[in-house]
């Protein structure tokens, strides 16, 4: 099982609608949980990053830990093409020298 | 943040050569790390660049294959030496830029392609 699971997608949406991503993680000691965009041919650009549970807000952009169910959320409200990229959720290894565990990378395309 | 540039962007090599990618920061930084990231896929970390001392690598990577520098807080290099096809690969540099550790920031990356 990985340490990390992220569905790759495509996810294709209409502008404008709510954009969900996800992943789940398998190991308890995760504390910080990181949202990175990347898009093609670029290297991936720091969203967002969260510690413990709970919810942080950045503009159009909701972070959502729930470390009961080891459950991490993205929502992207009024969606735009600009957003068409790959999100990828990442968490540092406290135990491995906090070395980044990266999920697949969903890809997500807004249709205008 | 940090500005990080990559040289080169891109490169199409033959099989059994060697490539040395440059990785340049605009600030003195903590930490350098080298990725991986093969099509379709996410990344995969090659090893923490140290400054003055061997790089660590990660499982399946070895110094022999993926010799690193880092001979200041600024800058590193990524070899990938005599590749094959199967090194065809976006590689990518990243660095953490201060007491957030966990902030970390990539580079543009250098696409490589092995025939």
């Amino acid at each position: 099982q990985k340490e990390v699971e992220q569905d790759p997608g495509p996810l294709s949406v209409p502008e404008g609608a709510i954009v969900s991503l996800n992943c789940t993680y398998s190991n308890s000691a995760f504390q910080y949980f990181m949202w990175y965009r990347q898009y093609s041919r670029k290297g991936p650009e720091l969203l967002m990053y969260t510690y413990s549970s709970g919810n942080k807000e950045d503009g159009r952009f909701t972070a959502q830990v729930d470390k009961s169910s080891k459950y991490i959320s993205l929502f992207i409200r009024d969606s735009q093409p600009s957003d068409s990229a790959t999100y990828l959720c990442a968490m540092p290894h406290m135990e491995y020298g906090n070395k980044l565990v990266f999920g697949a990378g969903t890809i997500l395309r807004v249709k205008s | 943040s940090a500005v990080i540039s990559q040289k080169p962007s891109r490169d199409i090599c033959q099989r059994g050569t060697s490539l040395t990618i440059q990785c340049q920061v605009d600030s003195q930084v903590t930490m350098m790390f080298w990725y991986r990231q093969q099509p379709g896929q996410s990344l995969t970390l090659i090893a923490t660049a140290n400054q003055g001392s061997e790089a660590t690598y990660e499982s399946g990577f070895v110094i022999d294959k993926f010799p690193i520098s880092r001979p200041n807080l600024t800058f590193s290099t990524l070899t990938v030496s005599n590749m094959s096809p199967e090194d065809s690969s976006i590689y990518l540099c990243s660095v953490v830029t201060g007491q957030i550790y966990n902030e970390q920031f990539f580079g543009p990356g250098t696409r490589l392609t092995v025939l």
